[in-house]
């Protein structure tokens, strides 16, 4: 069955450290999407992907970027990790197509020390 | 810009009730609509979307939502509530202009609480 999986599942890191989450669908999917959320947040997004080498900011993209070099993988980078950033992680991706559903992986709990 | 809000927090309902959880949209136009669940520790699922047409969508795990375009909602219903529904809901908005994908604006979640 077609899926979607998160690496890692929990991480802990320190302040000032690059940090990379990993996000790989097997869908076939062109569209990919990086949430974060936070309690009384709701989910928010951060960067989104319409297919390689496309990438696009969301809502909430300082601090954060990704790269799309094939069809499966979507990595999140934090470039210098900041307290503020301690969140759930949640990747998605969805078929071409305005209102496709968007399918979630399980998630990725970061805390930020 | 398109937004959400989910005016209730936190709802308690007892086991066999009925359910219904709010979500009101601001949008310039008819959007679309979608409702998720997450259950603890787990991603979102998909319950039932709107797109166009019959405004009362039908969705898995016995599930309902009526879009109301007067009333800018699209209220979550159903007619009897299980222990295993205890979960965080999140209604959801995605533009009709917006290219190949449609970005989706979410609320801020309902966590629903089943006492048996």
């Amino acid at each position: 069955d077609a899926e979607i999986t998160q690496s890692p599942r929990h991480k802990i890191t320190e302040t000032g450290r690059q940090v990379t989450l990993a996000c790989h669908q097997t869908w076939n999917h062109n569209n990919m999407f990086w949430y974060r959320q936070d309690l009384g947040h709701g989910l928010r997004l951060i960067h989104y992907s319409y297919g390689v080498q496309d990438t696009n900011k969301g809502e909430v993209s300082d601090g954060y970027s990704v790269s799309r070099s094939n069809t499966e993988d979507l990595p999140l980078t934090l470039e210098s990790a900041a307290s503020s950033q301690t969140s759930v992680y949640f990747c998605a991706s969805s078929a071409t197509g305005v209102g496709e559903t968007q399918y979630f992986g399980p998630g990725t709990r970061l805390l930020v020390l | 810009a398109q937004s959400v809000t989910q005016p209730d927090i936190h709802i308690t309902v007892s086991e066999g009730a009925s359910l219904e959880l709010r979500c009101n949209y601001s949008y310039g136009a008819t959007p679309y609509l979608f409702w998720y669940v997450q259950s603890p520790g787990q991603g979102l699922q998909l319950l039932l979307k709107y797109f166009s047409g019959d405004t009362l969508v039908q969705g898995i795990k016995g599930f309902e939502a009526e879009f109301k375009r007067s009333q800018s909602s699209f209220n979550l219903r159903k007619p009897s509530v299980h222990w295993s529904d205890a979960a965080e809901y999140f209604c959801a908005v995605g533009a009709r202009n917006t290219g190949t994908a449609s970005k989706l604006t979410f609320g801020t979640g309902t966590r629903l609480q089943v006492t048996l």
